[in-house]
């Protein structure tokens, strides 16, 4: 079935870039999303890219997908200590109709 | 609007028991969807709808129930609680097939 592989953990000081990485295995997945995770609290909703598309930009955030190698990325510029929380890539997987797959979601540490 | 709204926050079950867990949404949304998250494993999809009347089984529906008789309501249901269906349960719901999903806030369950 569809599978959607993230690393668990990712640190990084105040001020730097991170970069959350993301790999998948259906290639017809059509829509691809992050989410944002606080303790305690819902998904909510960071960005989205279409497979048509390469990249797309959204202030501080950066989505970049390889539809060749089955890679989606999130860059986040001059990340924050509010950024810290779980991320989680999700896509539209055939599968399950129009319902998301998630990835296991990483974990970002921001230290000041 | 109030988006999703999912009823109890927090709840403890005897093994054997049943309940209902409630998600309803006020933005017309088609897409609807029931994901459970544990620790280290994400989210997972147990059931979802794309329309009143429209139910299918997702990665995990063993277990569970559920009934799309409006658009607005996708509550599911426990029929016999174990200490495995300990986890914090998430209703989703979308408006088009290329949207994200919203989420809800939660239902924290434990069964002992």
């Amino acid at each position: 079935g569809e599978d959607v592989e993230q690393s668990l953990f990712l640190s990084v000081r105040e001020g730097d870039s991170s970069v959350i990485n993301c790999t998948y295995t259906d290639s017809s997945s059509t829509y691809l999303y992050w989410y944002k995770q606080e303790p305690g609290a819902g998904l909510q909703l960071l960005t989205y890219i279409f497979s048509n598309m390469d990249m797309k930009q959204d202030q501080r955030l950066t989505v970049l997908l390889n539809k060749k190698d089955k890679h989606l990325s999130l860059r986040i510029a001059d990340t924050q200590t509010g950024d810290s929380a779980i991320y989680f890539c999700a896509l539209r997987g055939n599968q399950a109709g129009t319902a998301l797959i998630f990835g296991k979601g990483t974990t970002l540490s921001v230290s000041s | 609007n109030a988006g999703v709204t999912q009823t109890p926050k927090f709840q403890v079950l005897k093994t054997g028991q049943s309940m209902t867990l409630q998600c309803a949404q006020d933005m017309n949304h088609e897409y609807m969807s029931w994901y459970r998250q544990d620790p280290g494993m994400g989210l997972r999809l147990i059931h979802y709808s794309v329309g009143a009347g429209i139910t299918d089984q997702g990665e995990v529906p063993n277990g569970y129930n559920v009934s799309r008789s409006t658009t607005e309501d996708f509550p599911l249901r426990l029929l016999s609680a174990a200490p495995s269906q300990t986890s914090v349960y998430f209703c989703a719901s979308s408006y088009s097939q290329g949207d994200g999903y919203t989420f809800g806030s939660g239902t924290r369950l434990t069964v002992v």
